[in-house]
This record gives C-alpha cells, sequence and structure tokens, in this order.
C-alpha cells in the first residue's frame, strides 16, 4: 500500500523556524516527484513547492519562495520542507503528495498524507 | 500565475441530483493538464479525475469529467451521501501549479 506520514507539526511563534518531514511507503520513493501543498482554515488548497525525483528541479510558490526549502532523501524514503521566518499565513495543514511523474508538472498528485498542522501565534 | 476560477463556490444539493462543477483557466491550458480532487473534512485530498476527463480507479463512475472550450467540467450523476465534499480543479502545466477556489457541496 502506498503511504505518506507527515511529521514534525506543531505551535510555533511568528519568525521562528519548522521543519516537516514526509516518509514515503509502498512504492519506489526515488522514482517519482514530490511536493507540499497546505490548507489554511477556510480557504483553498494551495501548492506550496515541489521537488523532482533527483532534485534537479525545484519549485515554490511566490508566497514562501526566499522562506521555505524543500528537500528530499531518497535513501531513506523522505520528503522535507524546511519553514523559516514563520508568519501568521502560513497556519495551515500541511499536506504530503506524490506527483505521478517524475518531475514536478505535467500529472496529478496521488495519494496524499494526512496531513500535519503547523499553527503560527504568538 | 494561472488562476483557476471554480464556480460556484458552494451549492447545495439532494441525494440523487445532478451537480455540474466548471473551472475556467486565465491562460489557455491543455486538458491533459487540468485535475480534479475531492476532499472531505479531516481527510486527505482524493483524486478523482485527471486529465480532464480520465477517471483514477476505484473512482465511482457516477463522476465525470469534460472539457468544453476555456471550461472543465467536473460532473457528478445520481448524488450520493458520500459525495458532499469540497471540490478542487488544479492546473499542472504551469509553475506555479494552481488550484481552484473549491467548491462545497453541502446537503440541502
Amino acid at each position: 500500500e502506498v503511504q505518506l506520514v507527515e511529521s514534525g507539526g506543531g505551535l510555533v511563534q511568528p519568525g521562528r523556524s519548522l521543519r516537516l518531514s514526509c516518509v514515503a511507503s509502498g512504492f519506489t520513493f526515488a522514482d517519482y516527484g514530490m511536493h507540499w501543498v497546505r490548507r489554511a482554515p477556510g480557504k483553498a488548497l494551495e501548492w506550496v513547492s515541489g521537488i523532482s525525483w533527483n532534485s534537479g528541479v525545484i519549485d515554490y510558490a511566490d508566497s514562501v519562495k526566499g522562506r521555505f526549502t524543500i528537500s528530499r532523501d531518497n535513501t531513506k524514503n523522505s520528503l522535507y520542507l524546511q519553514i523559516n521566518s514563520l508568519r501568521i499565513e502560513d497556519t495551515a495543514f500541511y499536506y504530503c503528495t506524490k506527483d505521478t511523474g517524475p518531475s514536478t508538472t505535467n500529472f496529478w498528485f496521488d495519494p496524499w498524507g494526512q496531513g500535519t498542522l503547523v499553527t503560527v501565534s504568538s | 500565475d494561472i488562476q483557476m476560477t471554480q464556480s460556484p463556490s458552494s451549492l447545495s444539493a439532494s441525494v440523487g441530483d445532478r451537480v455540474t462543477i466548471t473551472c475556467r483557466a486565465s491562460q489557455t491550458i491543455s486538458g491533459s493538464y487540468l485535475n480534479w480532487y475531492q476532499q472531505k473534512p479531516g481527510i486527505a485530498p482524493k483524486i478523482l479525475i485527471y486529465a480532464a476527463s480520465t477517471l483514477q480507479g476505484g473512482v465511482p463512475a457516477r463522476f465525470s469529467g469534460s472539457e468544453s472550450g476555456p471550461d472543465f467540467t467536473l460532473t457528478i450523476n445520481n448524488l450520493q451521501p458520500e459525495d458532499f465534499a469540497t471540490y478542487y480543479c488544479q492546473q499542472t502545466y504551469y509553475i506555479p501549479i494552481t488550484f481552484g477556489g473549491g467548491t462545497k457541496v453541502e446537503i440541502k
């Protein structure tokens, strides 16, 4: 069974940092692009970042560029999101999701993890 | 950025109804890069239809997708209780990848 399990969320003060992790199982992790998508309370899904199978292509939403860093370790079947300079508006459920292709575009996302909640508040 | 405009933003329907949700991109995109997801409260999103009209395995045949000019449509025939959820369109051709604003399907 293909499975994605996120961790690392929590309550954080504005300006602080957090690192989210996603462990994958049930498929050849190194063959696929991966993404982070978030959903803020009462808002729509927002794509945050994507990384290709070999980390050769990395993309970010403008809203997080310069503050968020996506990375992966294919030896550990793991995806990461380093979040710096957290803002109130970063409060959201963060989902790890697998691309159905090797890069970051042209395909669709399946499956999705259960999400990890990041709450930014003083 | 490509804006994905979904309509309506919410609707009320009864079990057995036919429901239609529309999505339009701010720039022309090929249907090959238009996908539909379903999200229920507290549950991760799930792919329903990819490439505008291809049903994901395991998704009931009452769901269908189509493309007509600039508009992409998700249709749910014979609405079932488990279909009450929020639906999103997504384009994956341009970076940044963008989602529509969502359509919440509620019970009438």
